[in-house]
């Protein structure tokens, strides 16, 4: 069956040091993956998006590496703050359109 | 840039009663979705819509209805409310294969 496999159990980082997601996905071969920020009784927030031919995407303090053979995600926040504290969802297109499949989302907390 | 509105934000309904989410976009977007979140769970997709008109199932489909008849809205009705179906409701749209802007979410819950 098809997963999308995020590390449930919260990530706690020092403020400062770089954060590392992982998204993992089995029977799935997605086009494009994307990653998305969830605060507490909000909705997500699209943050990046990566496409099947591209290994690696930058958005300021933000990376996101794309590998089809391992079928992982890594997503990377540089210089880590407090404000960064949210889930973080990873999601891949399953099919023709462009509708999307959620991961169960990884909860960072950066700590001062 | 109002994005994408979800009304109510909260609702307690009794089981077998009915009700109507709405979403409304102002992006002038193609695409429009309902998804559900619930704990360990997480995003589910309810139905989606590919353009005024048209709608779709997705994979938790069973005891919902939508409805897009004019491009900026996209209802999604229960007509007969289950404790099953107490949930966070998010909407979002799209365009192309661009992220997705979602609402702010309807809180639900069935008694």
């Amino acid at each position: 069956s098809q997963k999308i496999e995020q590390n449930s159990e919260a990530l706690n980082i020092q403020e400062g040091k770089t954060a590392t997601l992982t998204c993992n996905y089995t029977n799935y071969s997605p086009a494009y993956l994307q990653w998305y920020r969830q605060d507490p009784g909000r909705g997500p927030v699209f943050l990046l998006l990566i496409r099947e031919n591209e290994k690696e995407k930058r958005k300021e303090r933000l990376k996101v590496t794309f590998d089809t053979t391992l079928k992982q995600s890594l997503f990377h926040i540089t210089a880590s703050q407090p404000a960064d504290s949210a889930t973080y969802l990873c999601a891949l297109v399953h099919n023709a359109g462009n509708m999307l499949t959620f991961g169960g989302g990884t909860r960072l907390m950066v700590k001062p | 840039n109002a994005g994408v509105t979800q009304t109510p934000k909260f609702r307690v309904l009794k089981t077998g009663q009915s009700m109507t989410l709405l979403c409304a976009q102002d992006m002038n977007h193609e695409y429009m979705y309902w998804y559900r979140q619930d704990p360990g769970m997480g995003l589910r997709l309810i139905h989606y819509s590919v353009g005024e008109g048209t709608t779709a199932k997705g994979e938790v489909p069973d005891g919902y209805n939508v409805s897009r008849l004019k491009k900026q809205n996209f209802l999604l009705g229960l007509e007969s409310a289950a404790p099953s179906q107490t949930s966070v409701y998010f909407c979002a749209s799209s365009q192309g294969y661009d992220g997705y802007t979602f609402g702010s979410g309807t809180r639900l819950t069935v008694v």
